[in-house]
């Protein structure tokens, strides 16, 4: 069946660091591909999307790009902030099918 | 617009009670999720609804949870007997269509303690 693996945390950033989340999937067909995040307190929203290959998401300096070839879809900002500490969720569709979620902390 | 509703937002009870949990989608939403998100684990995928369609039910962990989606629009889970590994945030989400590529919508979630 469809799954997705993202890696584990905590993600443990200075300001200004760069940042990636690995996430890969499996599934037939042709998936769409999602991240979602979830701020202290907040409930899941959606950061990014891209619903076919090659297709880049972006959103708040977050990017990630639909590699079909290497069933990827990884997250990554330039240089992140304090207020991107959150839980971040690899997601696939139909259904949503999400990773186990990856918790990133950013100090100043 | 009004987003996606839960209620409650907290609930405690007795092990071997039932529970009823309510969603009130975005309003125009015909596609209705539940999820749970269980401490420790991700989040995990309950049941769907799709209008008229019959629901997919693939999701549910056992039958003592079941739901259902009245006039298309407010959804119920009900769990009966409750265990206390049934304690979990079960979150509620809605899409325009069900379409693969849409977003959902989540709700603030209910938090669910089984003692």
């Amino acid at each position: 069946g469809n799954s997705v693996t993202q890696m584990e945390g905590p993600v443990t950033l200075s300001e200004e660091a760069f940042l990636t989340i690995n996430c890969t999937y499996t599934a037939t067909g042709y998936p769409s591909l999602f991240w979602y995040v979830q701020y202290p307190g907040e409930g899941l929203q959606l950061l990014l999307k891209a619903t076919k290959a090659d297709d880049k998401g972006s959103n708040k300096g977050f990017e990630a790009t639909y590699r079909k070839e290497t069933t990827s879809f990884h997250l990554e900002k330039g240089s992140v902030q304090v207020s991107d500490s959150a839980v971040y969720f690899c997601a696939l569709s139909p259904g949503l099918i999400f990773g186990t979620g990856t918790r990133l902390q950013v100090f100043p | 617009g009004a987003g996606v509703s839960q209620s409650p937002s907290n609930k405690v009870t007795e092990k071997g009670k039932d529970v009823e949990l309510r969603c009130d989608p975005i309003s125009g939403h015909t596609a209705l999720y539940w999820y749970r998100q269980s401490l420790g684990q991700g989040l995990e995928f309950l049941i769907y609804f799709q209008g008229n369609s019959a629901p997919d039910k693939s999701g549910l962990p056992s039958d003592r949870f079941s739901a259902e989606r009245t006039g298309g629009s407010v959804s119920t889970l009900t769990i009966q007997r409750t265990q206390q590994e049934d304690s979990a945030v079960y979150l509620c989400a809605s899409s325009l269509d069900g379409g693969a590529g849409e977003t959902q919508y989540f709700g603030p979630g209910t938090r669910l303690l089984v003692l």
